[in-house]
């Protein structure tokens, strides 16, 4: 089973900052099987990157996915009001398809 | 975008059944493999199942496994979850999700004697 491991647990920062939000695998992930979700409280996940570093449909350029083997990250350029929020990576390499236990992005 | 839909949520006694269903609103949904997921209260995302596009290929989180049923109907556009023998740790918001991309807003699972 693949663990994904997530740093730092909360990331406190002030709009129009950057974060930099990281995934770190068990074990080598193809890029083409690891994804970035956002979630917001009372919400359903979104899916913001897949294939590490592909944003999904509608999702603004301000957020980047980079990273091979085990190490991934999610960069968010410059914060909006809207970004706080908790983020999740999450493979597709193999049965369990883990999540990482999240980063939660708060206001400072 | 697919529009999923999840119901069959309720609560439920230790040791009970529930069903949940998770309807799309799109014919494609043939061509989509499907996943399960949840999320206790205050905690992370936790995935349970996975049935492929014509049901040949079916995983299960080993937390689930043996309890948990997936299945699908592709004539009516549905995943559905069979649950037995819940415990007070499957208490959950539970989301069905087209391979990441489309999410439904989640049926809450709560189980309490």
């Amino acid at each position: 089973e693949i663990v994904l491991t997530q740093s730092p647990g909360t990331l406190s920062l002030s709009p129009g900052e950057r974060a930099t939000l990281s995934c770190r695998a068990s074990q080598s992930v193809s890029t083409t099987y690891l994804a970035w979700y956002q979630q917001k409280p009372g919400q359903a996940p979104r899916l913001l990157i897949y294939g590490a570093s592909s944003r999904a449909t509608g999702i603004p350029d301000r957020f980047s996915g980079s990273g091979s083997g085990t190490d991934f990250t999610l960069t968010i350029s410059r914060l909006e009001p809207e970004d706080f929020a908790v983020y999740y990576c999450q493979h597709y390499v193999s049965s369990p398809f883990t999540f990482g236990p999240g980063t939660k992005v708060d206001i400072k | 975008e697919v529009q999923l839909v999840e119901s069959g949520g309720d609560l439920v006694q230790p040791g009970g059944s529930l069903r949940l269903s998770c309807a799309a609103s799109v014919f494609t949904f043939s061509t989509s493999g499907m996943h399960w997921v949840r999320q206790a209260p205050g905690k992370g995302l936790e995935w349970l199942s996975y049935i492929n596009r014509d049901s040949t290929a079916i995983y299960y989180a080993d937390s689930v496994k043996g309890r948990f049923t997936i299945s699908r109907d592709n004539a009516r556009t549905s995943v559905f979850l069979q649950m037995n023998s819940l415990r007070d740790e499957d208490t959950a918001v539970y989301y069905c999700t087209r391979d990441g991309y489309d999410w439904g807003q989640g049926t809450l699972v709560t189980v309490s004697s």
